[in-house]
C-alpha cells in the first residue's frame, strides 16, 4: 500500500526566506503528485501537479520537483511572506486512481 | 464559478440517526471522491467514482456509502453513524484519470456524532 510522507511536521521562518517542504512515497506506480496549501478550517487549494514523466513545475515563487525513482518531491518557496502561512499538503494519485496524502507540514512565516 | 459544492458546511447528529452529505460539482468532471481528514491521519480516500454507476472502496470505506446516478452529483451515505465518524469530510473531483487531472476540493462538511 502506499504511504505518503512530509518532512517537517512543522517549520517556521522568518520572511523573506527560501524554504524546502519535503513529500516521500513508497510507491513509484503514480500517474501524478499533487501540492496543495490549506488555511484553518478552509479546504484545500491545488498549487502544483507534476506528472509522472515531468521533473518539475513552476508558478510563480513556487517550484516543484519530482524524482519518482527515489520516490521524492520538493515544494521549494521563494522569498516566503507571512501570507504563505499555511499546512502544505502532497498527494499521490496511483495508477489504480486512488489518491494518498502526507499529513503536512504546517508553515508559519513570522514578519 | 467552477467549483464543487458539499452541504451541509457543519452536522451535528446522533449516533445511529441516517444522514447524507451531498456532492455536486459544475465542471463535467467524470472522476469524484470522498474523503475524511483526521489529526495526525490525514486525508484518507473514502469511496471514489470514475463514472456514473462506477464506484470503487478507497482506504477506509467502512460504515460508508455512495452512490453515482448523475455525472454532477455524488452524495455520501452514513446508514448508522457512529462517534468515530466525528470528522472532517472533504468531496472532491477531476475532469478524468490520469496523469494530467489535477484534483479540485469542496469547502469541507465538519461532522459531530454524539
Amino acid at each position: 500500500k502506499q504511504e505518503v510522507t512530509q518532512i517537517p511536521a512543522a517549520l517556521s521562518v522568518p520572511e523573506g526566506e527560501n524554504l524546502v517542504l519535503n513529500c516521500s512515497f513508497t510507491d513509484s506506480a503514480i500517474y501524478n503528485l499533487q501540492w496543495f496549501r490549506q488555511d484553518p478550517g478552509k479546504g484545500l487549494t491545488s498549487l502544483l501537479l507534476i506528472q509522472s514523466s515531468q521533473r518539475e513545475q513552476t508558478s510563480g515563487r513556487l517550484n516543484a520537483s519530482l524524482d519518482k525513482s527515489s520516490g521524492r518531491s520538493t515544494l521549494y518557496i521563494a522569498a516566503s511572506q507571512p501570507g504563505d502561512s499555511a499546512t502544505y499538503l502532497c498527494a499521490v494519485r496511483s495508477t489504480g486512481n486512488q489518491f494518498y496524502f502526507g499529513t503536512g507540514t504546517s508553515l508559519t512565516v513570522i514578519p | 464559478e467552477a467549483q464543487v459544492t458539499q452541504n451541509p458546511r457543519y452536522l451535528i447528529t446522533v449516533t445511529g440517526k441516517k444522514l447524507t452529505v451531498t456532492c455536486s460539482q459544475n465542471m463535467n468532471h467524470e472522476y469524484m471522491s470522498w474523503y475524511r481528514q483526521d489529526p495526525g491521519l490525514g486525508l484518507r480516500q473514502i469511496y471514489y467514482s470514475m463514472n456514473v454507476e462506477v464506484t470503487d472502496k478507497g482506504d477506509v470505506p467502512e460504515g460508508y456509502k455512495v452512490s453515482r446516478k448523475e455525472k454532477r452529483n455524488f452524495p455520501l451515505i452514513l446508514e448508522s453513524p457512529s462517534p468515530n465518524q466525528t470528522s472532517l469530510y472533504f468531496c472532491a473531483s477531476s475532469l478524468y484519470q490520469g496523469a494530467n487531472s489535477p484534483l479540485h476540493f469542496g469547502n469541507g462538511t465538519r461532522l459531530t456524532v454524539t
